[in-house]
């Protein structure tokens, strides 16, 4: 399969506890992108790497996140002291930079439900 | 900061009936790209149709094609002789063409389209 990749896809934790996603983007794609998605709703942004430097952090990304993409390859986004308030969907996307309106890949997300 | 509206929580139509979503969206950018993305139930999101601002012609790709008013800002989405496959959530999405934003992609809150056989 050489779609993005997300695991595990789905995470239940205790309120409190610390939990980490992967995502594995496409190979020859050097932009990586995390979205959180809640019920109902549309996707909003996160943080965005252009290989191995994040470029960017929205405000909805709190001291609690962190996300890293080493070596510019497969990325990880940590959440830590979990609130019920991050059970969501989290989606990895990955695009290539060159080229105008060059389309992102998502992968099938990472459900997180946190009690 | 740029907004993109979708007014029509849900939609319904008859299997091989035509359906349009709405999608508004507002920028003081001139230049930019929009998007419909499709979200079937628990699958990932794939896009459906891409319109780039610079281009008076509306895209179009087999049953699904857009109407494009840039000065109204809208970006409406048609599907014709709908499908049972066409049956998920559709977003509509706005990017800007400038590099330095990264590519990143603005949702509408989107709007369920059910297709009744």
């Amino acid at each position: 399969d050489t779609g993005v990749s997300q695991n595990p896809r789905h995470k239940i934790t205790k309120r409190g506890q610390n939990v980490t996603f992967r995502c594995d983007p496409i190979s020859e794609h050097n932009r990586l992108y995390w979205y959180r998605q809640t019920l109902g709703q549309g996707p909003e942004f996160l943080t965005y790497f252009q290989n191995e430097a994040q470029l960017e952090k929205s405000r909805l990304l709190s001291d609690r996140f962190s996300a890293e993409r080493p070596k510019g390859s497969f990325s990880t986004l940590e959440i830590q002291r979990t609130e019920q308030g991050d059970s969501a969907m989290y989606l990895c996307a990955s695009s290539q930079r060159t080229g105008m309106g060059t389309e992102a890949f998502f992968g099938q997300g990472t459900r997180l439900t946190v009690v | 900061a740029q907004t993109v509206t979708q007014s029509q929580p849900e939609m319904s139509v008859q299997e091989a009936e035509t359906v349009t979503l709405s999608c508004t969206y507002d920028t003081s950018e001139s230049d930019y790209y929009l998007f419909w993305y499709k979200q079937p139930p628990s699958r990932q999101m794939i896009l459906v149709i891409r319109q780039e601002a610079y281009k008076q012609q509306n895209a179009t790709e087999n049953r699904f094609s857009v109407n494009f008013q840039k000065a109204a800002k809208s970006f409406s989405l048609k599907i014709s002789d709908s499908q049972l496959g066409d049956a998920a959530m559709y977003f509509c999405a706005y990017r800007s063409a400038q590099d330095a934003a990264g590519n990143k992609l603005t949702f509408g809150g989107g709007t369920r389209v059910l297709v009744k056989p």
